[in-house]
């Protein structure tokens, strides 16, 4: 079965300090993984992809994220946290066959000042 | 991007009622899709919302309790049927642009049910 893990349900880190969020997935064929932040009462906002190509890629509000296909993970990072980076951050994978999204548990992010 | 709206954004229903909830995109789309949202969880997608057919259920997902349509390419609805407590969460409908099944899904900002 085709699926995503989030090992961590809450990762806390201090402002300015750089900061991980773990993904790592299972899927048939080629993967195409996806990062979305989720603030309180709203909707999912997408941060960024991976289809093909370079393994780091880039997205919104500095997030940054390394696919490697040899330990099948697709972490999230940003070099600096921010206060307002305090959300809650989902990976998903989109499966080929039908283009659904399927997600990850969640990780909460906290960022203290 | 697109912009979606849905409506009702929240509302609190009593045990054994339904509810439509509304879906509309300002741009046609490829494909539609419905998730629920249980508090604390993550999301589980209900089902695919075909255009102009029957949608696609997710298992455990069946279309008495979660009958949907989608009547053209920017348009769907979602009922909650014969409602209870267990169907509190947010319901959120996403949408493909476009880049086949590549592309990134949009979300609209959900609606929250609350059953008594």
């Amino acid at each position: 079965a085709q699926s995503v893990a989030q090992p961590e349900d809450q990762v806390n880190v201090a402002e300015g300090n750089p900061l991980t969020v773990k993904c790592t997935y299972s899927v048939s064929g080629n993967p195409y993984l996806f990062w979305y932040v989720q603030y309180p009462n709203r909707g999912l906002q997408f941060l960024l992809k991976y289809i093909t190509g370079d393994n780091l890629v880039k997205g919104s509000y500095g997030f940054e994220a390394e696919f490697n296909k040899s330990q099948t993970s697709f972490h999230l990072k940003k070099p600096s946290a921010l206060v307002s980076d305090s959300a809650l951050y989902f990976c998903a994978v989109r499966l080929f066959q039908g283009g659904k999204l399927i997600f990850g548990q969640g990780t909460e992010l906290s960022v203290k000042p | 991007s697109a912009v979606i709206s849905q409506k009702p954004s929240r509302d609190i229903c009593q045990r054994g009622t339904s509810l439509t909830i509304q879906c509309q995109v300002d741009s046609q789309v490829t494909m539609m899709f419905w998730y629920r949202q249980q508090p604390g969880q993550s999301l589980t997608l209900i089902a695919t919302a075909n255009q102009g057919s029957e949608a696609t259920y997710e298992s455990g997902f069946v279309i008495d309790k979660f009958p949907i349509s989608r009547p053209n390419l920017t348009f769907s609805t979602l009922t909650v049927s014969n409602m209870s407590p267990e169907d509190s969460s947010i319901y959120l409908c996403s949408v493909a642009l476009a880049g086949g099944n590549t592309g990134e899904l949009f979300f609209g900002e959900g609606s929250r049910l609350t059953v008594l």
